[in-house]
């Protein structure tokens, strides 16, 4: 399976800004998913995006699917110290690249 | 629900010998099972798939005569790492899948840290 790259690769921000981390595909993916790990923990999952186009929220997080499904996008608002972690993508089952927030208090 | 879980959660282990991890699926039956491994500040790499019943797949490049994966029940999936080595000192992760049409959802298991000396 192809990986999907993600970027950035780290991303360092003050509590309250916001955060978005990309995941980009060279083919069209089914679906995506995406899971958070947090520091020594294992891969926990937020949400899967299955339409073109497809956007979906959860309280401060925005998932978006790419209108060619090739592309899909994780938006954090307002940071918190919780939200620290790596961010990952999957599709069919292989990870993406990943990036890791840090958030500064 | 949905609870996957590892043992051991951590094992140190001498060079040369084999360590055997076990992944189980608490309260669903899993038909697939995944083994990954995730070396330190690195994404999760996918070792190979399991279905209840049938040999595992492994992807390209691992050894699956060093790391034999048994899928036995719906419930349990084995890792062997055989003649153990420094370099497979890692971060070892089993998912679990429900049965077909229910979710393609992976549920993660704690991990297993394994340390070769």
């Amino acid at each position: 399976g192809q990986q999907v790259m993600q970027i950035p690769q780290y991303q360092h921000v003050q509590e309250g800004e916001d955060f978005t981390t990309y995941c980009n595909s060279s083919t069209t993916l089914s679906n995506i998913q995406w899971y958070k790990q947090r520091p020594g923990g294992h891969p926990v999952f937020l949400i899967q995006l299955v339409k073109s186009g497809e956007v979906k929220k959860q309280k401060r997080l925005t998932f978006q699917f790419g209108e060619a499904k090739k592309n899909s996008s994780l938006h954090i608002t307002a940071t918190q110290t919780t939200d620290v972690g790596t961010y990952f993508c999957i599709n069919q089952f292989y990870f993406g690249t990943g990036t890791s927030l840090t958030v500064i208090p | 629900g949905a609870v996957v879980s590892q043992h051991p959660s951590w094992v140190i282990c001498k060079s040369g010998t084999s360590v055997k991890i076990e992944c189980r699926s608490l309260d669903f039956q899993a038909t697939t099972m995944f083994w990954y491994r995730q070396f330190p500040k690195q994404s999760l790499m996918l070792m190979a798939t399991s279905n209840e019943g049938s040999k595992a797949t492994y992807e390209q490049g691992v050894e699956k005569d060093k790391f034999l994966i048994n899928h036995a029940s719906l419930t349990l999936s084995t890792l062997t790492v055989t003649s153990a080595h420094p370099e497979d000192s890692s971060f070892y992760i089993c998912s679990a899948r429900g049965p077909s049409g229910w979710t393609d959802t992976q549920y993660f298991g704690p991990g297993t840290r394994l340390t070769v000396l």
